[in-house]
């Protein structure tokens, strides 16, 4: 069954470093997400997109990130300088079609970690 | 803006007990969708179950289905012949029914399942 895959797993860095976290989601879909879960905390949307744009973000996904379709199969978020609050578990998400009737496939997620 | 409220932080139902998950929700839509996602241990989120709101029917997975009471905006999610395997993080979603638009998750509810 085809599946949402995310690298790296686990992600340590320091205080103020870029991180970039990235994203296959599945072949034939064409909208992608990203959230965020603090721990211990709600899944939180961050960013939406469809047709190498942006469809929508929310208050969190502030200058700091940026997202981008390198190619084909990636699908990246990019964090430019990482603060302490920004550590959390990253899924990406990917759906077929738009509508609220499309499921969206959660990838593993990130498990990011600024120190 | 929409909201979902679980008010279960925490669960707990003997192997093979049955046992049910509130979820409420807020909003002003008339077409929009709910979910039940599961989080294991391993962090990866998921689909359990789904319901679209102009259905009166209540959804149904094998062993999990739903109640839904849309003129209380209620969302429950019953699990029947509990397994140990269904020990998790539950979070309910919602999404609006048009457009690309994100999941709006709660709290979630830990479940333990008791041998």
């Amino acid at each position: 069954e085809p599946e949402v895959t995310q690298t790296p797993s686990h992600q340590v860095t320091q205080m103020g470093q870029e991180v970039i976290l990235r994203c296959v989601p599945i072949s034939n879909h064409l909208y992608f997400y990203w959230y965020r879960q603090i721990l211990g905390q709600k899944v939180e949307f961050l960013v939406s997109f469809y047709n190498n744009e942006i469809s929508e973000k929310s208050e969190i996904f502030d200058d700091q990130f940026s997202v981008e379709r390198p190619d084909g199969s990636n699908f990246t978020l990019k964090i430019r300088s990482t603060k302490l609050e920004d550590s959390a578990m990253y899924f990406c998400a990917s759906s077929e079609q738009s509508g609220g009737q499309e499921t969206q496939y959660f990838g593993p997620g990130t498990r990011l970690l600024v120190l | 803006a929409q909201t979902v409220t679980q008010s279960q932080p925490e669960m707990s139902v003997q192997e093979a007990e049955t046992v049910t998950l509130s979820c409420t929700y807020d909003t002003s839509e008339s077409d929009y969708y709910l979910f039940w996602y599961k989080q294991p241990p391993s962090r990866q989120m998921i689909l359990v179950i789904r319901q679209e709101a102009y259905k009166q029917q209540n959804a149904t997975e094998n062993r999990f289905s739903v109640n839904f009471q849309k003129a209380a905006k209620s969302f429950s999610l019953k699990i029947s012949d509990s397994q140990l395997g269904d020990a998790a993080m539950y979070f309910c979603a919602y999404r609006k029914g048009a457009g690309n638009t994100p999941l709006v998750f709660g709290k979630g509810t830990r479940l333990s399942v008791i041998a």
